[in-house]
């Protein structure tokens, strides 16, 4: 069974710019989390989809992030502009049920120039 | 002060060492508490899941809740250079996202 996959596995831009990283889960699980690191930083959460659903954005930074999951399969998270602070590594994770095991992703080092 | 405060290390030992990590919380209300472990440019992968207080033990590894004093505990015995990654502690309760430590950075030196 194929794992979360994430894509790209870097990407490098300059600041102003706009960058969209894509999910895609374990085949089934409908619930589906981004999560984000910043260098020296624990993971911190940043939205959790039911299917297609956002059943808590409370971690969003803010209104420059956009998360979609058109169809509940894939995710994408778009930044947009992209400022420095947003450097760090973006985890995608996915489970099957709301408290069950959240298998993650690789991640996408994210590097704001 | 953090929710959920973990000793980032880094912590060195010979191969065969017993390795204690550890982390405490503040939030009394999580209820489920995961060791992950992440190696270098990889995802976290989970390791150990216990609901509630007590013990759980997997082979080489033992995890450990008290939640009277908001403290969980992942042990590894006989340990071995594969070993080596750093373990992320996390917490959750049925209604709030998860909650990490900053992670310990392991190396078990052969």
């Amino acid at each position: 069974e194929a794992g979360v996959t994430q894509f790209p596995s870097h990407s490098v831009i300059e600041k102003g710019q706009t960058v969209t990283l894509r999910c895609d889960p374990i085949s089934g699980h409908d619930n589906l989390y981004w999560y984000r690191r910043v260098m020296g930083k624990e993971i911190k959460f940043l939205l959790h989809f039911v299917k297609e659903s956002k059943q808590d954005e409370s971690g969003m930074p803010n209104n420059r992030f956009l998360a979609e999951r058109t169809g509940g399969t894939y995710s994408t998270l778009k930044v947009q502009p992209a400022e420095l602070e947003d450097s760090g590594v973006y985890f995608c994770a996915s489970s099957q049920d709301r408290i069950g095991t959240q298998y993650f992703g690789p991640g996408t080092r994210l590097l704001v120039l | 002060q953090k929710e959920v405060e973990q000793d980032p290390g880094p912590l060195s030992v010979p191969e065969g060492a017993i390795v204690s990590l550890n982390c405490t919380y503040s939030n009394s209300a999580f209820q489920y508490f995961m060791w992950y472990r992440q190696y270098s440019r990889k995802g976290p992968e989970l390791l150990m899941y216990t609901y509630s207080s007590g013990n759980k033990e997997d082979g080489r590894f033992t995890a450990q809740v008290d939640k009277s004093s908001k403290y969980i505990s992942l042990f590894i015995r006989d340990s071995q250079p594969s070993d080596s990654a750093t373990y992320l502690c996390a917490m959750t309760s049925y209604n709030n996202d998860m909650r990490f430590g900053a992670g310990t950075r392991l190396t078990v030196k052969p």
